[in-house]
């Protein structure tokens, strides 16, 4: 069975430096990968995923992950970080049966102005 | 398209009370996920259906929680009687075959149980 770990539950960053968030996931196959934000009181939002090919993907809101098969690792970046982005973001990894997804526990981000 | 739909978007309800969750998923999508969130037990998969019929409910926590799809725009979740642990935020979310399991979450119903 697959999983997916998120080492941080917190990180707090000053607006303007860059970001990593990392994840980790175990699974048996080539994986399809996601990471997800959820702001306040709302629901999760896809900010980017990953199937094949390029390993370094590009999302939405000016954030990249790079899909590193040997480390089973997919972190997140953004090279600058804005107050907006202070969310819980969570990582991904779908299985092919079923179109399941398993979540890693959440990473908050706080940002400090 | 509007996206998955819920409601109501803040349900408070006493104990013992029956509390009804409802759904609409993207048009066309064919799989539709429950799922709860909590402070201490995170994101949890409670049911999904594929094609209206429920295919894994292994996460459904008791049997005061039931769910169904009465057809292909709609679902609903269960919960009766409800108690004070029941508080949580609760998603759907749909998806489409061969989308690489990409999911589309809904914005959530948070349920209060006093």
């Amino acid at each position: 069975a697959q999983s997916v770990t998120q080492p941080d539950i917190h990180i707090t960053v000053s607006e303007g430096a860059s970001l990593e968030l990392r994840c980790n996931y175990s699974y048996g196959a080539t994986p399809y990968l996601f990471w997800y934000v959820q702001s306040p009181g709302q629901g999760l939002q896809l900010l980017l995923k990953y199937f094949s090919g390029d390993t370094l993907v590009q999302g939405i809101k000016g954030f990249e992950a790079e899909f590193k098969r040997s480390q089973s690792s997919f972190n997140l970046r953004k090279p600058s970080v804005h107050w907006s982005d202070a969310a819980e973001y969570f990582c991904a990894v779908g299985a092919n049966a079923g179109n399941m997804l398993t979540f890693g526990g959440g990473t908050r981000l706080m940002v400090k102005p | 398209d509007a996206g998955v739909i819920q409601s109501p978007r803040h349900e408070v309800t006493e104990m013992g009370q029956e509390v009804t969750l409802r759904c609409k998923p993207i048009s066309g999508h064919d799989y539709l996920f429950w799922y709860r969130q909590t402070m201490m037990r995170g994101l949890e998969l409670l049911i999904y259906f594929n094609n209206n019929v429920p295919i894994d409910d292994s996460g459904m926590p008791e049997d005061r929680f039931s769910a169904k799809m009465p057809n292909a725009s709609f679902s609903t979740l269960k919960i009766q009687p409800s108690e004070p642990r029941d508080s949580a935020v609760y998603f759907c979310a749909s998806s489409l075959v061969g989308s690489y399991n990409e999911q589309f979450f809904g914005p959530g119903t948070r349920l209060t149980v006093l």
